[in-house]
């Protein structure tokens, strides 16, 4: 059985960082893509990017370049993505999904001082 | 970028009822050598992560009823929900898959009548 395990919700401090993991299991890790994806609070789905675990490869969607780092570690079959300088804008619920079919529970961050 | 616009934004249904819900993208998600169509639907319930439906326009994820039906080609797209049951009742959401960035529409609330 594919499953994508998200860490725990996250509150943090706006200019802080935060780093949410995905862990995988039930197919081998390097065989699919993990994209990740964002839903602010009653809002829509947006892209954030993907990432190779097999190479480390990225894609990123243009506003998330500088906002989201993607990484996997192949050794634990766990995807990373750190977001940085955070804000109010970045409050939300951030989903792993591998290729679309299979997607983690959601991680929600809320940015509060 | 690839802009996908979903309409209705929201639409109110009885138990029973066939509802279509419209997507439409800024360019063709046709692609020329296989000629299959890159577009993907999505139903997320409240506090849910999404799921897959359908992708390349009209073939179902394993395990969906068969009263949802993708069709469209080009830039103009439709998932028709048979007979709508109150488990249906959920925002839904077109994708491409196409070109990255992947782009989701807007969203649609299916709501009771």
């Amino acid at each position: 059985e594919v499953l994508l395990q998200q860490s725990g919700a996250e509150l943090v401090r706006p200019g802080s960082s935060v780093k949410i993991s995905c862990k995988a299991s039930g197919y081998t890790f390097t065989d699919y893509y993990m994209h990740w994806v964002k839903q602010r609070p009653e809002q829509g789905l947006v892209w954030i990017g993907r990432i190779n675990p097999a190479n480390g490869n990225t894609v990123y969607a243009e506003k998330f370049k500088s906002k989201a780092t993607l990484t996997a570690d192949k050794s634990s079959n766990t995807a990373y993505m750190q977001l940085s300088s955070l804000t109010s804008e970045d409050t939300a619920t951030y989903f792993c999904t591998r290729n679309f079919h299979y997607w983690g529970q959601g991680v929600m961050v809320t940015v509060s001082s | 970028d690839i802009v996908m616009t979903q309409s209705p934004s929201s639409l109110a249904v009885s138990a029973g009822e066939t509802v279509t819900i419209n997507c439409k993208s800024s360019q063709s998600l046709l692609s020329s050598g296989n000629q299959k169509n890159y577009l993907a639907w999505y139903q997320q319930k409240p506090g849910q992560s999404p799921k897959l439906l359908i992708y390349l326009a009209s073939t179902r994820e394993s395990g969906v009823p068969d009263r949802f039906i993708g069709s469209g080609s080009g830039t103009d797209f439709t998932l028709t929900i048979s007979s709508v049951q109150a488990e249906d009742l959920a925002d839904y959401y077109c994708q491409q898959h196409y070109s990255y960035p992947r782009t989701f529409g807007g969203g649609t609330k299916l709501e009771l009548k």
